[in-house]
C-alpha cells in the first residue's frame, strides 16, 4: 500500500533559522502530495497541495517541491517564527482517489524566541 | 469559511460501552471522513462518506460502524469499546475529495 516517512522529531529551532523537514513516498499511482500543519487544540488544516511532479507548492513562507523521480516532497522555510511551532503532516492522495489520505507521523517543530 | 465541529470534544467510555462521536458540517460539503489520531502517529482514515446514507470502510474499520444520515452529519460508532481505541478522532469534510477540511478533534479514553 501507499506510505509516506517523514522527519522524526521533535524539532527545536531558533526564531530566524532555517527549516527542512524531510519526506518521502512510496506509491505505485501517481499522487498529489500535501503538506498539512497542526496547531495545539486543533485539528490539521492544509498548507499546500501541488498535483503535479516538478512543480512547487508554497503558502505562508513554507514550500515544497514533488521530486516524482526521487520520490520525495521536502517542507523548507528560510526563516521560521515562534508563531510557526506546530506539528507537520506530509500526506498522498493516489488514484483512484476516494479522497483517502495517507499521513505521515508527523513533526512536531518547536521555535524558541 | 469552512466549519466542521464535532461532539463531544473530549469523553471517557468503559470498556465495552457503547460510544457515539459526532460531526456536523455547513460547508455543503458530499465527502466526509473520520480519522483517527495516536500520539506520536499520524492520523489514518477509518470510514467516509460520499453521499448521505452511504458509507464506506477506510483502513482501519474493524470495530467501528458510521452512519450518515444526512449530508450534514457523519458519526463514528463504537459498539463496544476497547482500550485499543483510545485516541484523538478527527472528522473532516471536502468539496473535491482534496482539501479536506478538519474538525477540532474528539479525545476518548477507555477505561
Amino acid at each position: 500500500g501507499d506510505s509516506v516517512t517523514q522527519t522524526e522529531g521533535p524539532v527545536t529551532l531558533s526564531e530566524g533559522t532555517s527549516l527542512t523537514v524531510n519526506c518521502s513516498y512510496e506509491t505505485k499511482q501517481y499522487p498529489t502530495l500535501f503538506w498539512y500543519v497542526q496547531y495545539p487544540g486543533e485539528g490539521p488544516q492544509l498548507l499546500f497541495k501541488v498535483p503535479k511532479a516538478n512543480e512547487k507548492g508554497s503558502n505562508r513562507g513554507f514550500e515544497a517541491t514533488y521530486n516524482k523521480e526521487a520520490t520525495s516532497f521536502h517542507l523548507q522555510k528560510a526563516s521560521v517564527q515562534e508563531s510557526d511551532s506546530a506539528v507537520y503532516y506530509c500526506a498522498l492522495s493516489a488514484p483512484p482517489n476516494t479522497g483517502k489520505l495517507t499521513f505521515g507521523d508527523g513533526t512536531v517543530l518547536t521555535v524558541k524566541p | 469559511e469552512a466549519a466542521v465541529t464535532q461532539s463531544p470534544r473530549s469523553k471517557v467510555a468503559v470498556t465495552g460501552g457503547k460510544v457515539t462521536l459526532s460531526c456536523h458540517q455547513t460547508n455543503n460539503h458530499d465527502y466526509m471522513y473520520w480519522y483517527r489520531q495516536d500520539t506520536g502517529h499520524g492520523l489514518r482514515l477509518i470510514h467516509y462518506s460520499y453521499v448521505a446514507d452511504s458509507t464506506e470502510k477506510g483502513d482501519i474499520p474493524d470495530g467501528y460502524k458510521a452512519s450518515r444520515p444526512s449530508q450534514e452529519n457523519f458519526s463514528l460508532i463504537l459498539e463496544l469499546a476497547s482500550l485499543s481505541q483510545t485516541a484523538v478522532y478527527f472528522c473532516a469534510s471536502s468539496v473535491d475529495k482534496y482539501e479536506q477540511y478538519f474538525g477540532p478533534g474528539t479525545r476518548l479514553t477507555v477505561l
